[in-house]
């Protein structure tokens, strides 16, 4: 069955407690992206990659890093969480890139105290 | 206002009518594509569009596309209550006839379906 997963689901954390959110696909798509949710904003796109070792900056980057190793799995990092990073992340991917159709994960729900 | 905005923000109808959304958005593309998502959860591609492309259909659903005013919009014909969900445009932009890599999304359309 093809999937989109993310881990964890949900989270509540600490201001500056690095933390990381996973996603991992298993369709072989090359690209791979994470957006956060907010209410009233729509999704904003924070990072994507085109293929493993290749990535490039969304629309809001800041306090946010990526790696692609692997083809399959595509970790988001938070460094040093802030309250303004409380918000709703979706990881993302598609065989191509963005001029595919998104397969989306079901969502991780962060919180930052 | 950003690439890829919806409008209305809100539709209320009744079971039985058509809903239509709009979205608007700035720079050329090369394609746009319309989600569904069900509160809180995953979105749901429902159908994309390419630039040379001006309709498309998919069971009850119409989507056009007008290049020349930058707008889609989509057309859920017999809304039913399990329609009620927020619908969102998203856009690829064109760099000179290949892809960026972005891919942005509107604000998206909450709609809601009476029974």
């Amino acid at each position: 069955e093809a999937q989109v997963t993310q881990n964890p689901r949900y989270l509540i954390t600490v201001t500056g407690k690095k933390l990381t959110v996973t996603c991992s696909q298993n369709m072989n798509h090359e690209y791979m992206s994470w957006y956060r949710q907010d209410p009233g904003l729509g999704l904003r796109q924070i990072y994507y990659s085109m293929n493993v070792e290749v990535t490039d900056k969304g629309d809001v980057p800041e306090g946010y890093k990526v790696s692609r190793k692997e083809k399959r799995n595509f970790p988001l990092i938070l460094e040093s969480p802030s309250p303004n990073q409380t918000s709703l992340y979706f990881c993302a991917t598609a065989p191509g890139g963005p001029s595919y159709e998104q397969y989306f994960g079901p969502g991780t729900r962060l919180t930052v105290t | 206002s950003q690439q890829g905005e919806e409008d209305p923000q809100a539709l209320s109808i009744q079971e039985g009518e058509n809903a239509t959304m709009n979205c608007s958005y700035k720079t050329s593309i090369n394609n746009l594509q319309w989600y569904r998502q069900n509160s809180g959860r995953g979105l749901v591609h429902l159908i994309l569009i390419r630039s040379n492309e001006r309709e498309k259909h998919s069971g009850r659903l119409r989507v056009t596309l007008d290049t020349s005013k930058k707008s889609s919009s989509l057309l859920i014909t017999a809304s039913r209550a399990a329609d009620t969900a927020s619908y969102f445009c998203a856009t690829d932009p064109n760099a000179g006839g290949t892809s960026y890599g972005k891919l942005t999304f509107g604000q998206g359309t909450i709609l809601t379906v009476h029974p």
